[in-house]
């Protein structure tokens, strides 16, 4: 079983859609979540991140946890064509030096 | 806002040749990282660097691989030997500790033929 499993997509939605992505993980160790972008061929751009289980909100990106379920969401409001990109989910371990393990990452694309 | 700079955006070397791989990580930052992303793969750990010294590295990270700061901005990773799998793009990254300000650079695109 791999430590972080994501839907690859693609993920196509007209503008204007409520987006969810998701992540499931098997170790039980990470304690902290992360959502990145990234655009073809660019770095990774964090976009949220997050402790405890819950909901935090930042503008139309809302990050979800359920630790007891091992499961993250994303989810975009009003998703707009500048949100497609490539969303990689990423965990890590408190006290592991905080080396980040990635999801494959889904790809989205907004359409007109 | 602060960015963690790559150089160069891509090189292409021979394989068997030494490459070295720059990075100038956040002012700020105490910890730093190398990752490196095959084309249409995830995005894998190789190395983290903190207080001068490797704190935590990866599988991948074997002899052929180094890093060094050799002064108080670069950060850099060389490449031995390059291998043909070595092809992909490495990205560099830098934190103050935890996952708040975990900064990428917009990578290096190493191509060995």
């Amino acid at each position: 079983q791999k430590e972080v499993e994501q839907d690859p997509g693609p993920l196509s939605v007209p503008e204007g859609a409520i987006v969810s992505l998701n992540c499931t993980y098997s170790n039980s160790a990470f304690q902290y979540f992360m959502w990145y972008r990234q655009y073809s061929r660019k770095g990774p751009e964090l976009l949220m991140y997050t402790y405890s289980s819950g909901n935090k909100e930042d503008g139309r990106f809302t990050a979800q946890v359920d630790k007891s379920s091992k499961y993250i969401s994303l989810f975009i409001r009003d998703s707009q064509p500048s949100d497609s990109a490539t969303y990689l989910c990423a965990m890590g371990r408190a006290g592991g030096g905080n080396k980040l393990t990635f999801g494959t990452g889904t790809q989205l694309k907004v359409e007109l | 806002e602060p960015e963690v700079t790559q150089t160069p955006s891509h090189q292409v070397t021979q394989m068997g040749q030494e490459v070295i791989l720059r990075c100038v990580p956040i002012s700020n930052h105490l910890y730093f990282y190398w990752y490196r992303q095959i084309l249409g793969q995830k995005v894998e750990f190789l190395v983290s660097f903190y207080n001068n010294e490797i704190s935590e590295k990866s599988e991948i990270f074997d002899d052929q691989f180094s890093v060094e700061r050799p002064d108080g901005s670069n950060f850099t990773l060389k490449i031995r030997s390059t291998k043909l799998e070595d092809s992909a793009m490495y990205f560099c990254a830098s934190t103050q500790g935890g996952p708040s300000g975990y900064t990428f650079g917009s990578g290096t695109r190493l191509t060995v033929v």
